[in-house]
């Protein structure tokens, strides 16, 4: 079974602290995917990855940034996280090309105060 | 550019009632087109897709058929379980870098 995880289910930071989330996947899947999840909104893409040290910006980059230093893993950075990054964050993980399933991890809650 | 449209929920359906969920969308080309589920929480996982047009797309009992002509998707089920509830999402891919266009989520509740 592909598995996604990702560092925390639920994190709790202060306005201004830098937040790192971090995500892992175990199928060796070349392309990597930040979303963050809104009520109403749906899911908005961030960053996603498709070859390690590769990134390119989403619908929604701005407020933060991304590394990815081995294939399997993928971290979003929040360089000042501020209250409107309070969000859900998804990772998701694909292999290849052409129309092939996203595997998701379990969301992380992030709470910024 | 890419857009989905969802028909709004919350959704709320007797236990063995038929289930339509309402997807259209806007895209440039010939996409292929999703139905992601978000069980309470988890992570979103594939319900089922259709790569081309007239192609329908069956898991679990649900069904979704890709029509060209209205540009749609709708999720169908004959009789919905309480163990159906949760979030789907209708999805469509374009081509180039695996980016995937998600519609807002239709919560589904069952009720026994």
């Amino acid at each position: 079974d592909v598995k996604v995880t990702q560092s925390s289910r639920y994190l709790v930071k202060r306005t201004g602290e830098k937040v790192f989330l971090e995500c892992v996947q175990d199928m060796d899947h070349e392309n990597m995917f930040w979303y963050r999840q809104d009520p109403g909104l749906g899911l908005r893409l961030i960053y996603f990855s498709y070859d390690v040290k590769m990134k390119e910006k989403g619908d929604i980059p701005e407020g933060y940034s991304v590394s990815r230093e081995k294939k399997e893993r993928f971290s979003l950075i929040l360089e000042s996280a501020s209250t409107n990054q309070t969000s859900m964050y998804l990772c998701a993980s694909s292999r290849g090309q052409g129309a092939v399933e996203q595997y998701f991890g379990p969301g992380t809650r992030l709470t910024v105060t | 550019g890419d857009s989905v449209t969802q028909m709004e929920g919350p959704v709320t359906l007797s236990e063995e009632a038929f289930l339509t969920i309402n997807c259209t969308y806007t895209a440039t080309g010939y996409p292929s087109l999703f139905w992601y589920v978000q069980y309470p929480g988890e992570g979103l996982q594939l319900l089922l897709k259709a790569t081309k047009a007239d192609d329908k797309g069956s898991n679990k009992g649900f069904e979704a058929t890709y029509r060209k002509e209205t540009t749609s998707f709708h999720l169908e089920k004959g009789s919905v379980q309480v163990s159906d509830s949760a979030v789907y999402f209708c999805a469509l891919y374009s081509g180039g870098y695996q980016k995937v266009t998600f519609g807002t989520g239709t919560k589904l509740q069952v009720i026994p």
